[in-house]
């Protein structure tokens, strides 16, 4: 099955901990994001790899960081984890448009649910 | 400050008749939308896009149409189906790179 993949789909922690995500593309895209969608259902952009590199990286807090291992993987791992935190993450790949504008769909994961408590 | 405005959270149709969401977007020199679809418990998925330089683009059952002068974009459904049902994003490209997402619509279509 060609498709982006996250695991795990649901994470239950406590305030304080790290934890991370994990995300995989078999699509041979070259560029890779995090979403968060928030209570309130907004899809904001997090942070975006293109071949390894941060080429964006929104106003998130540092607890927040991404790793790309390869070009096919950009995980999440996310320090001292809040309340606020608890959101749905979304992973998507695309593949870079001509001189790096990235004009082309996106293709998301299935989402993992973060609940801190 | 939202750049992107679906201004309608819901909409329920009748199967078989027309099914139209709506978007605004604040800024002019956004030039590349996308809609996606989106059923609860899984992720949002690419349904059909347009450039500025066009303004309609169909897919099937799937229209997009695009007004640059009034900065607005509508998704037009015909027929609507019952599995149409779930929550519809617009999306648009800005300068940046980035993807910025409106709040959704969710459609419910009623057989």
């Amino acid at each position: 099955d060609t498709a982006v993949s996250q695991t795990p789909k649901y994470l239950v922690t406590q305030m304080g901990n790290d934890k991370s995500i994990k995300c995989e593309q078999n699509l041979g895209h070259d560029t890779m994001y995090w979403y968060k969608q928030d209570s309130k259902k907004f899809l904001k952009i997090m942070f975006s790899y293109n071949n390894k590199e941060l080429i964006i990286n929104e106003t998130v807090p540092n607890r927040f960081s991404p790793k790309s291992p390869d070009k096919a993987h950009l995980n999440l791992h996310i320090n001292s984890l809040e309340l606020g935190d608890s959101a749905v993450y979304f992973c998507a790949s695309s593949q870079a448009g001509v001189a790096g504008v990235l004009y082309n769909e996106q293709f998301f994961g299935p989402g993992t649910r973060l609940t801190v408590l | 400050d939202q750049q992107v405005k679906q201004n309608s959270p819901s909409l329920s149709v009748q199967e078989g008749r027309i099914s139209i969401l709506n978007c605004d977007y604040t800024n002019s020199m956004f030039d590349y939308f996308l809609w996606y679809k989106k059923y609860p418990a899984e992720g949002p998925t690419f349904l059909i896009s347009i450039s500025s330089i066009k303004d309609k683009n169909e897919d099937g059952r799937f229209t997009v149409f695009l007004n640059k002068s009034a900065k607005h974009l509508s998704l037009h459904i015909v027929p609507s189906q019952p599995g149409d049902s779930a929550v519809y994003f617009c999306a648009v490209y800005n300068q940046g790179g980035k993807l910025i997402f409106g709040q959704g619509t969710e459609l419910s279509v009623k057989p």
